[in-house]
């Protein structure tokens, strides 16, 4: 399955601090791509990165993508309490459909 | 800045009845999807829909469930007997362009749909 299985499922950590998720795949990739999700809320677009890319910048957010390891890795510096979200990776294949990881719980603490 | 509506917000509704869910995707964006979320579980893909007819459903959406795009603005996922697993925070999905660089897609706040 094509399934991204992110890693940890849950992270704590004080503003300030930088928060790295992982996320792992089986299958080859067109794209990745990070959305966050605040509680009970929409998920919000943050960054896409294409397979022939390894880095990948936004503000605060870099991912970077390894293919041949099929992993990716957000990494948000700096954090801060409205960062509190859940993170998912979601993965582009040969259609175009999204296909969603089990997603990291972070909660970032003042 | 453009966004994704979705009405309702929470749609309550008794086992065997049939709901509409009801999206406006962003004006200039061509394909439209379906997503769901069971309380605590991924996001699902249920359906993709372009050029007025459906391009991809998953295994979820099966005869229970249709997709429409009756006019040029709302777009709207129909389950007409609804089961108690069809409880779900329900997502829409749209985006301008698809292929192997972009497929960025913006989401709606999303229905939650509670079966009793």
């Amino acid at each position: 399955s094509q399934q991204g299985e992110e890693d940890p499922q849950a992270l704590s950590i004080q503003e300030g601090e930088n928060a790295t998720m992982n996320c792992s795949y089986k299958t080859s990739i067109n794209n990745l791509q990070w959305y966050r999700q605040n509680s009970g809320r929409g998920l919000v677009h943050l960054i896409l990165i294409r397979s022939n890319e390894r880095e990948k910048h936004s503000g605060r957010l870099r991912v970077t993508l390894d293919t041949s390891k099929k992993s990716s890795s957000l990494l948000i510096t700096a954090s801060r309490a409205a960062d509190t979200a859940s993170y998912f990776c979601a993965l582009t294949g040969g259609g175009n459909k999204l296909t969603f990881g089990t997603g990291t719980q972070l909660k970032v603490e003042l | 800045e453009p966004e994704v509506t979705q009405t309702p917000s929470h749609q309550v509704t008794q086992m065997g009845q049939e709901v509409i869910l009801r999206c406006v995707p962003i004006s200039n964006h061509l394909y439209f999807y379906w997503y769901r979320q069971i309380l605590g579980q991924k996001v699902e893909f249920l359906v993709s829909f372009y050029n007025n007819e459906i391009s991809e459903k998953s295994e979820i959406f099966d005869d229970q469930f249709s997709v429409e795009r009756p006019d040029g603005s709302n777009f709207t996922l129909k389950i007409r007997s609804t089961k108690l697993e069809d409880s779900a925070m329900y997502f829409c999905a749209s985006t301008t362009e698809t292929g192997r660089a972009k497929n960025i897609q913006y989401f709606g706040a999303g229905t939650r749909l509670s079966v009793l």
